[in-house]
């Protein structure tokens, strides 16, 4: 398909587990986006890359959260050593630099 | 005090009536965007405006400046409209492209 598609769709892992949460952005979107989402909330902003650099990261909870873009692409969203507080809906989008963002359905993760 | 406050939290309306949705926000912004997100479902973005007005089919967003402000207005209201509405903007920080969002406004049209 054309859209940004992340997986797994839904993740329950058990607390103290390490989870990866992996995004495609549309093919050539310079930009790409990690929001976190809790229920009932507005998105909140986790990190951002251009290319491969990760440009900002400064919405990162804790250092138990790591994400990476190695060549550019596919980006994966690492949470280790989960919480419960870390269920939410982990969403990605991309962009063409500076313009309109597409978003992917989100990975729903449940901590238990 | 959010950077992005959207108003009314909660709207239920009836098939047909206008609906306005505002949003205000207390940042610098280079865009503000309208997005729309269905219960399960992923964002789909609606708007993305500077300045001015920007219509598609039976959605309006106006955009003022000075006022720090943007509404959302739909026309025609219509069950399938019933979705999380979400206020967005683009901080006008140099290099950084992230959203702010609001708390967004769930809509409901019933028949």
């Amino acid at each position: 398909g054309a859209g940004v598609s992340q997986s797994p769709r839904y993740k329950v892992a058990k607390r103290g587990q390490d989870v990866a949460l992996r995004c495609d952005p549309i093919s050539g979107h310079v930009s790409l986006f990690w929001y976190q989402q809790a229920l009932g909330q507005g998105p909140e902003f986790l990190t951002y890359f251009q290319n491969e650099a990760q440009l900002d990261k400064s919405g990162l909870p804790s250092d138990r959260f790591f994400a990476e873009r190695p060549e550019g692409s596919v980006s994966t969203l690492k949470i280790q050593r989960t919480q419960k507080e870390d269920s939410a809906v982990y969403l990605c989008a991309s962009s063409l630099a500076l313009d309109e963002q597409f978003f992917g359905p989100g990975t729903r993760l449940t901590v238990l | 005090k959010n950077e992005v406050e959207q108003s009314p939290q909660n709207l239920t309306a009836q098939e047909g009536e206008f609906i306005t949705i505002n949003c205000s926000y207390s940042v610098g912004i280079s865009a503000l965007h309208w997005l729309q997100q269905h219960p399960g479902g992923g964002i789909v973005s609606l708007f993305m405006l500077s300045s001015g007005k920007k219509k598609h089919g039976r959605l309006i967003a106006t955009i003022n400046i000075q006022e720090k402000h943007s509404s959302l207005h739909i026309t025609a209201s219509h069950p399938r409209d019933s979705a999380v509405y979400i206020c967005a903007v683009t901080t006008a920080i140099q290099g950084a492209q992230k959203l702010v969002f609001g708390q967004g406004t769930r809509l409901t049209i019933n028949p």
